[in-house]
């Protein structure tokens, strides 16, 4: 089946620190989508990005599409202790009858030394 | 704006037990998908569906079976409840690729 195979796996980084993420993907996606979830809480999304090679900024994240529509990485400028948290990556792919098919990679988890 | 409710947010079963987790969302979105997160690991899609009527397996179906009724609503049944089910579902949907997600139902299987 389709997997995402997202690196690292956790960072331990200090507040202030640039961070950047990775997926990658032996399947072909039309969207990749980066999510952000808080401990007890479900995905939020993060970014949206539709168009291989598309670069995407959301405040102090970025995100690009990889040109090959296989890949996508998120960064983190000056990261802020509310940065804490686990980082997914997700690829929209058709499925059967029209659904499309959502998968997420295994997460990064993001922690900030004060 | 409720956006995507699942219910309950927790549940205790006993091993062999049934039960359907409830999933709504109010947002007239055609895709809704059910996932399973366990501790440490990324969310893994159990079924989804494209429209009422119409479902597909994702990666990990065995032991449940999905209904969507209406456009509004996704549930999941558990037939008969197994130790290796407990974990945090998650419900989604989706109109155009941006997916929003419910608060989680935590389950633990005993």
């Amino acid at each position: 089946g389709q997997q995402l195979n997202q690196s690292p796996q956790s960072m331990f980084i200090q507040e202030g620190e640039d961070v950047s993420m990775n997926c990658t993907s032996s399947s072909i996606f039309n969207t990749w989508l980066w999510y952000k979830q808080d401990p007890g809480e479900g995905p939020v999304l993060l970014i949206a990005l539709y168009k291989a090679g598309e670069l995407t900024s959301n405040g102090r994240l970025t995100a690009q599409f990889g040109i090959t529509r296989k890949d996508s990485f998120l960064n983190i400028s000056a990261s802020i202790p509310s940065d804490v948290g686990i980082y997914f990556c997700a690829g929209l792919s058709p499925g059967i009858q029209g659904a499309q098919k959502l998968v997420f990679g295994q997460g990064t988890r993001l922690t900030i030394n004060p | 704006n409720a956006g995507v409710t699942q219910t309950p947010k927790f549940q205790v079963l006993k091993t062999g037990q049934s039960m359907t987790l409830q999933c709504a969302q109010d947002m007239n979105h055609n895709s809704m998908y059910w996932y399973r997160q366990d501790p440490g690991m990324g969310l893994r899609l159990i079924y989804y569906s494209a429209s009422e009527g119409t479902t597909d397996k994702g990666e990990v179906p065995n032991g449940y079976n999905v209904s969507r009724l209406n456009k509004r609503e996704f549930s999941l049944r558990l037939e008969s409840a197994a130790p290796s089910q407990t974990s945090v579902y998650f419900c989604a949907s989706t109109l155009t690729g941006e997916a929003f997600f419910g608060q989680g139902t935590r389950l633990t299987v005993v």
